[in-house]
């Protein structure tokens, strides 16, 4: 079975730096990955997908890569923000119905 | 605007009782998903339907039950036989038939003591 997992669980950094965040998945065998954002006590915001054909998607300071043989996707975000203080998941669709969560990278980014 | 509803955003019930959450969307997408979030646990799939009148199990489906009567509304029963029924529950849809992305409503939490 498919095990996404992300590392670290949380991240503070001061605004201003840019940052990685890491997910990483057992079975190389996807159909596309999906990065989301998870604000507390709300629903998940999509920000990237990437289709297992591609390298990598970006969306403004956001830019989210994919390497499938090696079971690795990055999203890196320029110039930290308080706002992008959140909890950013992965996912991962193995076939039509089957998508496989992360559980999460908590960002705090200190003003 | 199109998008996701999912009511109410709290709902506490007494253990014992069936409960009913909703989850309306319009953005025309024919299937439809639902999610338990549990802390430090990834999100799991219950159910889901990729067409009205025609739903599947996910990989936590026992003691929750669905319904597909409409394409807009996809509704979750978390019934008494469900053991620790307390998280936060999500509500998603997609377009099938192509690699489109998964959007969410913005979940209700159910307490059940």
């Amino acid at each position: 079975k498919q095990e996404v997992t992300q590392i670290p669980a949380a991240l503070s950094v001061p605004e201003g730096e840019n940052l990685v965040l890491n997910c990483s998945f057992t079975d190389s065998a996807i159909y596309n990955l999906q990065w989301f954002r998870q604000d507390p006590g709300k629903g998940l915001t999509s920000l990237l997908l990437i289709q297992s054909s591609q390298r990598e998607q970006t969306s403004g300071r956001l830019n989210a890569s994919l390497d499938k043989s090696s079971g690795r996707s990055t999203l890196y975000i320029a110039a930290s923000q308080p706002g992008d203080s959140a909890t950013y998941l992965c996912a991962v669709r193995g076939g039509a119905n089957n998508l496989f969560f992360g559980t999460g990278t908590r960002l705090t980014v200190i003003p | 605007d199109g998008g996701i509803t999912q009511s109410p955003k709290y709902l506490f019930r007494k253990e014992g009782q069936n409960v009913t959450l909703s989850c309306e969307q319009n953005l025309n997408h024919d299937a439809m998903y639902w999610y338990r979030q549990d802390p430090g646990q990834g999100l799991r799939l219950i159910y889901y339907s990729q067409i009205v009148n025609d739903f599947q199990k996910g990989d936590i489906a026992e003691g929750y039950s669905v319904s597909r009567e409409k394409k807009e509304s996809f509704p979750l029963t978390v019934t008494s036989a469900q053991k620790n029924p307390t998280a936060f529950y999500l509500c998603a849809s997609r377009i099938t038939g192509s690699d489109s992305p998964l959007h969410f409503g913005n979940g209700t939490r159910l307490t059940v003591t």
